[in-house]
């Protein structure tokens, strides 16, 4: 079956330390994004990319970086510069906006 | 700058009221606009959505949602809600073009449904 898969679900780390998330899609889709969830404050974009080898910030990028070396996959990694890196992460792929988001189950990282 | 206000954050219904979750929505220019929701435990999932047309719009498990483009709205309905309504709802709002754009969420809206 296509879709997006995340990993791992739950992450660990320690305070200072750089994480990185997965993201892979076998959808065929051309774009893919990064969203933060936490409660009461919905869904914040964080990265996006529309094309391989581009991307572009969202509304909370500082503190994130991430690559799209491959149309499949578009991992985020979680800096030291993060102040409040503890959040539920997803990932999101796209074919054409008329069709609307197609997301991964999530990565909950918490930072000790 | 653009954002989108779901003014019911916790709402609790008992089987077979009628639901209504509000969205509101900054933005001058074109929008097209979408509801998610999340059961518990599974991936957001696409619930409705409007590009065009008729302003009401009919979505998946009886939801249906109408674009009032004079006040700024996108509220979400159902005539009556089920146990498995259960879940967390978000609006979205699609900034930019159809192919290149990205979406803006509201903050959510919980529903509990008690049997």
């Amino acid at each position: 079956d296509g879709g997006i898969t995340q990993s791992p679900k739950y992450l660990f780390r320690k305070e200072g330390q750089n994480v990185t998330l997965s993201c892979e899609q076998n959808l065929n889709h051309d774009a893919m994004y990064w969203y933060r969830q936490d409660p009461g404050q919905g869904l914040r974009l964080i990265y996006y990319s529309q094309i391989v080898n581009d991307f572009q910030k969202g509304d909370i990028a500082e503190g994130y970086s991430v690559s799209r070396e491959k149309k499949e996959s578009f991992p985020l990694t979680v800096t030291s510069a993060q102040k409040n890196p503890t959040a539920f992460y997803l990932c999101a792929s796209s074919k054409g906006m008329v069709y609307g988001y197609t997301f991964g189950s999530g990565t909950r990282l918490t930072v000790v | 700058a653009q954002s989108v206000s779901q003014h019911n954050h916790h709402v609790i219904l008992s089987e077979a009221a009628s639901l209504e979750l509000g969205c509101n929505y900054s933005y001058g220019g074109t929008v097209n606009l979408f509801w998610y929701v999340q059961y518990p435990g599974q991936h957001l999932q696409l619930l409705l959505k409007y590009f065009s047309g008729d302003p009401l719009v009919k979505g998946i498990k009886g939801f249906e949602a109408e674009f009032i483009k004079s006040k700024f709205s996108f509220n979400l309905r159902k005539p009556s809600v089920q146990w498995s309504d259960t879940a967390e709802y978000f609006c979205a709002v699609l900034l930019g073009s159809s192919n290149t754009g990205k979406l803006i969420f509201g903050q959510g809206t919980t529903l509990q449904v008690k049997p």
